[in-house]
């Protein structure tokens, strides 16, 4: 079964910290990866996208890498701000005819001053 | 230019209902895909349309149903509604098909549906 799974569930971080963000998946084949920032209330606004064959991509403060060898994603996000509190979501777009996005469960960030 | 817009953006309705959401894509976007997400969740895939046709349905009852009219504007509905059914139903626009590698969807704010 395609699955998508994050971790940690949530997380809190002060001001100006870094964290990662991690993503496993079990999606195959798959064609591309993508993170989304969804703020409370909010529709997913995506930060990054990255085909298998990418390793890593940057949007600003946020750097995403991929490993389709061990079909692991990590999102990190660096001197994080108070406005970065939202969920990530991981979310794998599976290829061989299908037009199904596999969305993850997500991580909560929050942000303290 | 204005993006993905939904409506209405909250509902209340009682068990065995029916309710419509509609949802407008970026103009001159031609694709339109629905998703629902239970909260604590992750977006589930129920439909994708574009050029008005179903191009892709997840794992949902046939209570769920959806079209794409002329002008690219979306509905989807949920007939004999049940209490699981409470949900933000999300709408996304692509500008082609998502059958394209990387096709990005821009998703609007979302329908938050409440069924007591």
């Amino acid at each position: 079964k395609n699955q998508v799974e994050q971790s940690p569930q949530s997380l809190i971080i002060l001001e100006g910290k870094n964290c990662t963000l991690q993503c496993n998946y079990t999606v195959s084949p798959f064609s591309n990866l993508r993170w989304y920032k969804q703020d409370t209330g909010r529709g997913p606004v995506s930060l990054t996208i990255m085909t298998f064959s990418e390793n890593t991509k940057s949007n600003g403060r946020y750097t995403a890498t991929l490993d389709a060898d061990t079909k692991q994603s990590s999102l990190h996000i660096t001197a994080s701000q108070l406005s970065d509190s939202a969920s990530y979501i991981c979310v794998v777009r599976a290829t061989s005819g299908t037009y199904k996005y596999i969305f993850g469960t997500g991580t909560r960030l929050k942000v303290l001053a | 230019d204005a993006g993905v817009t939904q409506s209405p953006t909250h509902l209340i309705k009682t068990r065995g209902q029916h309710v419509t959401l509609r949802c407008s894509p970026i103009s001159g976007h031609k694709s339109v895909s629905w998703y629902q997400q239970v909260l604590g969740q992750g977006p589930q895939f129920i439909f994708q349309y574009y050029e008005k046709e179903e191009r892709g349905r997840g794992n949902f009852p046939d209570r769920f149903s959806a079209r794409q009219f002329p002008n690219y504007s979306s509905e989807l509905n949920v007939n004999a509604l049940l209490l699981g059914d409470s949900a933000l139903y999300l709408c996304a626009s692509s500008r082609g098909w998502l059958g394209t590698e990387l096709r990005e969807q821009y998703f609007g704010p979302g329908t938050r549906l409440t069924v007591t």
